[in-house]
């Protein structure tokens, strides 16, 4: 079955750290991959995404996210975190073509000030 | 544009009763979907539409749970009847394949449900 991992459940750093999230998939075929997330009280916003070229992806805030065909990840980092990046990240994963999205379980991040 | 709307934003009920939860998409967007959140199981995916068409609704739990899109601009989530299993919060989505945010699906606030 297609699913989406994310093993880091949840992560601890303190301001000024360097942040590394990971996520996983297991499909077959062209993907489209996402990360989205959730503040603390509110709705799921999305950060960047990734449909196809250069595999290193830009997204809202400073994150950044590199697709690795071979290796069917799509992780998502930042070189400096904020105390106001406390929140929860999502990985989702659709195939081309298909509107459904499929969530990785979700990693909770705290930074600590 | 207001973005995806919910309502209620939080609804506590007892066992037994029909729940309706209600969303208003983004105007244009032609896919809405419903998602349930819990701690145990995360984000689901309970079914989308196309085009008011119900897709795919593999995810809906069982038969307590229904969903319509009677038009472009409205969709209902119904749980008839409520189970305390049931609380969590349910978001809505909408999406469009069109133009530079297709696929990208935009999220309502939720409405988190309590049933006692």
């Amino acid at each position: 079955a297609q699913s989406v991992s994310q093993h880091n459940h949840h992560v601890i750093l303190s301001e000024a750290a360097s942040l590394e999230l990971g996520c996983n998939y297991s499909y077959g075929g062209t993907v489209n991959l996402f990360w989205y997330v959730q503040y603390p009280g509110q709705h799921l916003q999305l950060l960047l995404k990734y449909f196809s070229g250069d595999p290193l992806v830009k997204g809202i805030k400073g994150f950044e996210a590199e697709f690795i065909k071979s290796k069917f990840s799509f992780n998502l980092r930042k070189p400096s975190v904020q105390w106001s990046d406390t929140a929860e990240y999502f990985c989702a994963v659709n195939l081309f073509g298909n509107e459904k999205l499929t969530f990785g379980t979700g990693t909770r991040l705290t930074i600590i000030p | 544009d207001a973005g995806v709307i919910q309502s209620p934003r939080h609804e506590v009920t007892e066992m037994g009763q029909e729940v309706t939860l209600r969303c208003k998409p983004i105007s244009g967007h032609d896919y809405l979907f419903w998602y349930r959140q819990t701690m145990m199981r995360g984000l689901e995916l309970l079914i989308y539409f196309n085009n008011n068409v119900p897709i795919d609704d593999s995810g809906m739990p069982e038969d307590r749970f229904s969903a319509k899109m009677p038009n472009a601009s409205f969709s209902t989530l119904k749980i008839q009847p409520s189970e305390p299993r049931d609380s969590a919060v349910y978001f809505c989505a909408s999406s469009q394949r069109t133009g530079p945010s297709y696929y990208e699906q935009y999220f309502g606030p939720g409405t988190r449900l309590t049933v006692t």
